[in-house]
């Protein structure tokens, strides 16, 4: 089944950007979706189709894939952008609905 | 407004039953494809399965197959997670999650607030 590889986590300064990379076999190929999850919440969608956002997200979260690696981009980023960030993607075989394992972003 | 709402939290002894249920609302609850997805105590996210609750069609992860059983019931726009022996290795968060599409690519678009399992002796 597909593999996707998440960094366990990124720390960043507050006001700067964060990039939080998911690998996978020619995941360019592939649409990749971003969620994010706080302490003790559901996850949230923030990227869907590699870089589209949903109504509500800040322009502040872009997304970007190509090759091996999707990207999700956090700039100026805030207190509040602390959480856990998942990769997926849909895979067309027994197991389709594939998660990364995830990356804890902290805020300095 | 789209929502889910999960059935509250339970705590289990092994070998127990359990159905825990996720509502739907603010969208039309039989065209919108609803997974299940396990959280296990500090870990990550993991897909169990997904439900279509206008025919029931249904499919699991094979993770998971024979070990849980989904089912939903249209007239009142719930679905349904079920364990028939419950283990302590089930003790878990559970999020239902509404599934979208673009393009032929699928993602969750809304999640419910999750439910969680205790199964202790």
């Amino acid at each position: 089944s597909y593999v996707l590889t998440q960094p366990p986590s990124v720390s960043v300064a507050p006001g700067k950007t964060a990039r939080i990379t998911c690998g996978g076999n020619n995941i360019g190929s592939k649409s990749v979706h971003w969620y994010q999850q706080k302490p003790g919440q559901a996850p949230i969608l923030v990227i869907y189709y590699d870089s589209d956002r949903p109504s509500g997200i800040p322009e502040r979260f872009s997304g970007s894939n190509s090759g091996n690696t999707a990207t999700l981009a956090i700039s100026r980023v805030e207190a509040g952008d602390e959480a856990d960030y998942y990769c997926q993607v849909w895979d067309s075989s027994s197991d389709p609905w594939v998660f990364g394992g995830g990356t804890k972003l902290t805020v300095l | 407004e789209v929502q889910l709402v999960q059935s509250g939290a339970e705590v289990k002894k092994p070998g127990e039953s359990l159905k825990i249920s996720c509502k739907g609302s603010g969208y039309v609850f039989t065209t919108y494809w609803i997974g299940w997805v396990r959280q296990m105590p500090g870990k990550g996210l993991e897909w169990m399965g997904i439900i279509y609750p206008g025919d029931s069609d249904t499919r699991y992860s094979p993770s998971f197959q024979g070990q849980v059983t989904i089912s939903a019931d249209k007239s009142i726009s719930t679905a349904y997670l079920q364990w028939s022996s419950l283990k302590a290795s089930d003790t878990a968060m559970y999020f239902c999650a509404r599934r979208s599409s673009y393009e032929g690519e699928y993602y969750f678009d809304y999640w419910g607030q999750g439910t969680l399992v205790t199964v202790s002796s």
